[in-house]
């Protein structure tokens, strides 16, 4: 199985700032990359797929990048509702594998 | 609306058994993939199975493989978990999820039905 891995696991950031989040495959998965966050209680909530495409409805301040192995979510100006989890998923081979999670925190 | 519901989940002892439904409405269903995706309180997201739209394929997490079934019926827009030999570590909440192809994510997810697991 893909083996995926995400840093920092855990982020503390204030309102207004630009903060990235990490994620790195065991091996190429070419650009079937998704990010999905996550807020306590709920489902989680597909941002981004295909590594850098946005999801319809999602803000314009969450982006994706990167491809093969290394690939990052970028949020350009925090805002109050984007504090939650954060987790990247591989859909290139079965069976899917999901990092472990970055919980990002108000400061 | 476009909308998927779990429901089945419950408590059970070790080694019980269970059934998972989960009920898609507002899409065409046999277009669609759906996986099952949990949680442990606290804890991050597993991928736990998965089947293709017509339902020709299907893949397990290894820590599911053999005790855990995938099925779907798509004439009852639904597709079901059946999960044997529970274990303490089964024990989430557990989200099915569609997807159109592996390009485009898990792009609707259910509320979450909820398995206990404890003597």
């Amino acid at each position: 199985d893909i083996q995926m891995t995400q840093s920092p696991s855990s982020l503390s950031a204030s309102i207004g700032d630009r903060v990235t989040i990490t994620c790195r495959a065991s091996q190429s998965i070419s650009s079937f990359l998704n990010w999905y966050q996550q807020k306590p209680g709920k489902a989680p909530k597909l941002l981004i797929y295909a590594a850098s495409s946005l999801q319809s409805v999602v803000p314009s301040r969450f982006s994706g990048s990167g491809s093969g192995t290394h690939f990052t979510l970028t949020i350009s100006s925090l805002q109050p509702e984007d504090f939650a989890s954060y987790y990247c998923q591989q859909s290139y081979s079965t069976p899917y594998t999901f990092g472990q999670g970055t919980k990002l925190e108000i400061k | 609306e476009v909308q998927l519901v779990e429901s089945g989940g419950g408590l059970v002892q070790p080694g019980g058994s269970l059934r998972l439904s989960c009920a898609a409405s507002g899409f065409p269903f046999s277009s669609y993939a759906v996986h099952w995706v949990r949680q442990v309180s606290g804890e991050g997201l597993e991928f736990v199975s998965g089947i293709r739209s017509n339902g020709d394929s299907t893949n397990y997490a290894s820590s599911v493989k053999g005790r855990f079934t995938i099925s779907r019926d798509n004439s009852k827009n639904t597709v079901y978990l059946q999960v044997d030999s529970l274990r303490v570590e089964d024990m989430g909440v557990y989200y099915c999820a569609r997807e159109g192809t592996r390009y485009y994510g898990m792009d609707v997810w259910g509320q979450g039905t909820t398995v206990t697991v404890s003597s």
